[in-house]
């Protein structure tokens, strides 16, 4: 079975400054996407950026980026020149790419809080 | 509306009521996804919908939740019995990918069900 680890529950960050959050997972797969995703206090989850497991380079989306150690299982996001609007629950989660249901697979989050 | 949509926002039942929830997907989107995200955890997969079929149901804790897509639009989640244990927020996600994986899972903002 896969597993996703967030070993940060909470984090903080000066505005502006950059933060990086971490998550490792477990899998026999060799196929499959690796996502962060963000809950702002509304609850609604919104996908902030998507790895697939097959593809070497880094995702980047603006000032977020990834660091995807695939031999290591570890899937890190940086958030640079943090804003407050940053400020929300962020989960790492899995998703096999093989056959089946592609269903997300959440670590616990870690709360992050970008400080004025 | 252009977003996932689910109802009620809030559900308070006594323990042993049977409960309904609903989720009223993007126009058009053709997989939809249940999950239950309890206190400080990470949302976790229930159930899978294409269309009106139910693909996968792993993710049901018990026989006592039942989900239904009878026309391939609006979903509702029934939990009978409830226990204290089912208190958590329920979400709804839908995608235009069959199976949620070329087009990102859009999350609705939840229903907080408490069970007394």
């Amino acid at each position: 079975a896969q597993t996703v680890t967030q070993s940060q529950p909470e984090m903080s960050v000066q505005e502006a400054e950059t933060v990086t959050l971490s998550c490792t997972y477990d899998t026999s797969e060799s196929n499959y996407y690796l996502f962060w995703y963000k809950q702002p206090p509304s609850r609604q989850m919104i996908l902030v950026i998507r790895q697939e497991a097959y593809k070497q380079q880094n995702a980047t989306e603006n000032r977020f980026s990834v660091n995807f150690q695939k031999a290591a299982k570890s899937f890190s996001l940086k958030i640079s020149d943090s804003q407050l609007g940053d400020t929300a629950m962020y989960f790492c989660a899995f998703m096999r790419g093989s056959s089946g249901t592609y269903k997300y697979i959440f670590g616990t989050g870690t709360r992050l809080k970008v400080l004025a | 509306g252009a977003g996932v949509s689910q109802s009620p926002r809030y559900k308070v039942a006594k323990r042993g009521q049977d409960v309904a929830l609903r989720c009223d997907p993007i126009s058009g989107h053709v997989s939809l996804f249940w999950y239950q995200q309890a206190l400080g955890q990470g949302p976790e997969f229930l159930t899978y919908f294409q269309n009106e079929a139910q693909l996968d149901k792993s993710g049901l804790p018990s026989d006592r939740f039942f989900a239904e897509r009878p026309e391939g639009s609006v979903s509702t989640l029934k939990i009978q019995r409830t226990q204290q244990e089912d208190s958590a927020v329920y979400l709804c996600a839908s995608s235009s990918s069959d199976r949620g994986l070329e087009q990102p899972q859009h999350f609705g903002d939840g229903t907080r069900l408490s069970i007394l």
